[in-house]
């Protein structure tokens, strides 16, 4: 149980395009979701949280015109990198939290990694 | 202001030789401390969860304590598929289910 997948794995653009990831629980509903991205080398850094059918709460310094966050249901949120540019290049990370009963840990999806060219 | 620390950052070890990775923290209310596991290019995957002091929880070769200010992550007879970067984090009782991470420890197992 607890699965995340996101889509797609890795993808590559030119700059100034934009790239959506997408971040589903297969077999949870998960009310809370949150964004990471991670450089290598180092520790996630969390950009933002969105809880189901609200707006998206971002992390200071994290720019919501530049990455859009949908979280239209309990199984799915979405991020959208508009107009990327190369220092957007980076290893994102979903995960899914607050499924409640107790259940305080978040679940992982596999990550993006996202090159722009 | 909460704060999450790891240490060491990098150990190598040879295959079977036990060791223990710190994870020391502080939080105005704990509501639980999580250890994750994390290869190349995936995403962290959930090994534990403490709430309380004096707390144990195994899992293979690998057992974690916890105490009121740290928790350690013991590793008993490590194989090389052991090898990956564990990543400690604590939740706090006022938080939005959101974690304070550490940095990491890179734990190499040498055949």
């Amino acid at each position: 149980g607890a699965v995340v997948s996101q889509h797609p794995s890795w993808v590559i653009c030119k700059s100034g395009t934009s790239v959506k990831i997408e971040c589903r629980s297969l077999d949870f509903q998960a009310t809370t979701m949150f964004w990471y991205r991670q450089f290598p080398k180092q520790s996630l850094m969390l950009m933002a949280t969105s809880n189901e059918g609200s707006k998206a709460t971002y992390e200071q310094g994290v720019e919501k015109d530049k990455f859009l966050i949908n979280h239209a249901s309990l199984t799915l949120s979405t991020l959208t990198v508009t107009s990327a540019h190369p220092e957007d290049s980076s290893f994102y990370i979903c995960s899914a939290g607050g499924l409640g009963g107790g259940i305080n840990e978040q679940f992982f999806g596999p990550g993006t990694r996202l090159t722009v060219l | 202001e909460d704060q999450v620390t790891q240490s060491p950052e990098a150990l190598r070890l040879q295959e079977g030789e036990s060791s223990s990775l710190n994870c020391s923290y502080t939080v105005s209310g704990l509501r639980g401390l999580f250890w994750y596991r994390q290869d190349p290019g995936k995403g962290p995957e959930f090994l534990f969860t403490l709430y309380s002091a004096g707390e144990e929880k195994e899992k293979e070769r690998l057992k974690a304590t916890l105490t009121k200010k740290e928790s350690f992550l013991h590793i008993t007879a490590p194989k090389p598929e052991d090898s990956a970067t564990y990543l400690c984090a604590v939740q706090g009782l006022d938080s939005n289910y959101q974690l304070i991470w550490g940095a990491g420890t890179k734990l190499i197992i040498k055949p």
